[in-house]
């Protein structure tokens, strides 16, 4: 399955944060979304094949890295207090087949 | 207006009942469906996946979607205290999600009471 680390991070406003996906084997996709608490996910960018090919309403101090190793980062950089969510990654087989998710890391700024 | 309405709820029915959850969309390109459900502390887990209008059953779970009213809904039947959890509706123009994502509903928080 789709492996997410750390599961709980705390940081403060400000500062730098990357966060780790291990993709399911086979998949050549990878999404990442943000929750806020008590909404659905918000769709942040898709890697494929390690080049970034869609974002959604995000600035560009959110940034992305597809491994070749079925592994990815999202690096979000000068934390503010509304980016505290869970942070959701998803892979898929590019070509018809759905996203499946992680549990996400739940990230808190102070 | 969102483009993808769902009720938050909660929504609380007594165990064995025949649950049905809903959304509603605007955007006329959506044509791959998907429900998934959230535990809580976890993330979302795939339940159905269909394309285009028309039913999808799989064991207790029926999925139907109205592309002509942009209406789709999940059906539960003999529903269990497991099943309690929030359920997401999420859709897209292109299959995986494609370039602009998965749009999802708030969730709708169900309930199940022994």
């Amino acid at each position: 399955g789709v492996t997410q680390s750390p599961t709980h991070l705390i940081k403060t406003r400000g500062q730098q944060v990357t966060l780790r996906c291990s993709s399911q084997s086979g998949h050549n996709t990878v999404s990442w979304y943000q929750q806020a608490l008590g909404q659905g996910p918000q769709f942040i960018f898709q890697y494929y094949r390690e080049e970034e090919n869609g974002r959604g309403n995000f600035p560009p101090r959110f940034s992305g890295l597809q491994f070749p190793n079925d592994s990815s980062e999202l690096n979000v950089n000068a934390l503010e207090l509304d980016d505290s969510a869970l942070y959701l990654c998803a892979s898929s087989f590019q070509g018809g087949q759905p996203q499946h998710f992680g549990d996400g890391t739940r990230l808190s700024i102070l | 207006q969102k483009e993808v309405e769902q009720d938050p709820g909660p929504l609380s029915v007594p165990e064995g009942a025949i649950v049905s959850l809903n959304c509603t969309y605007s955007n006329s390109a959506f044509q791959y469906f998907m429900w998934y459900r959230q535990y809580s502390r976890k993330g979302p887990e795939l339940l159905m996946y269909t394309y285009s209008s028309g039913n999808k059953e799989d064991g207790r779970f029926t999925a139907q979607v109205d592309k002509s009213s942009k209406y789709i809904s999940l059906f539960i039947r003999d529903s269990q205290p497991s099943d309690s959890a929030t359920y997401l509706c999420a859709m897209s123009a292109s299959s995986g999600g494609g370039a602009d994502g998965l749009t999802f509903g708030k969730g709708t928080h169900l309930i199940i009471q022994p």
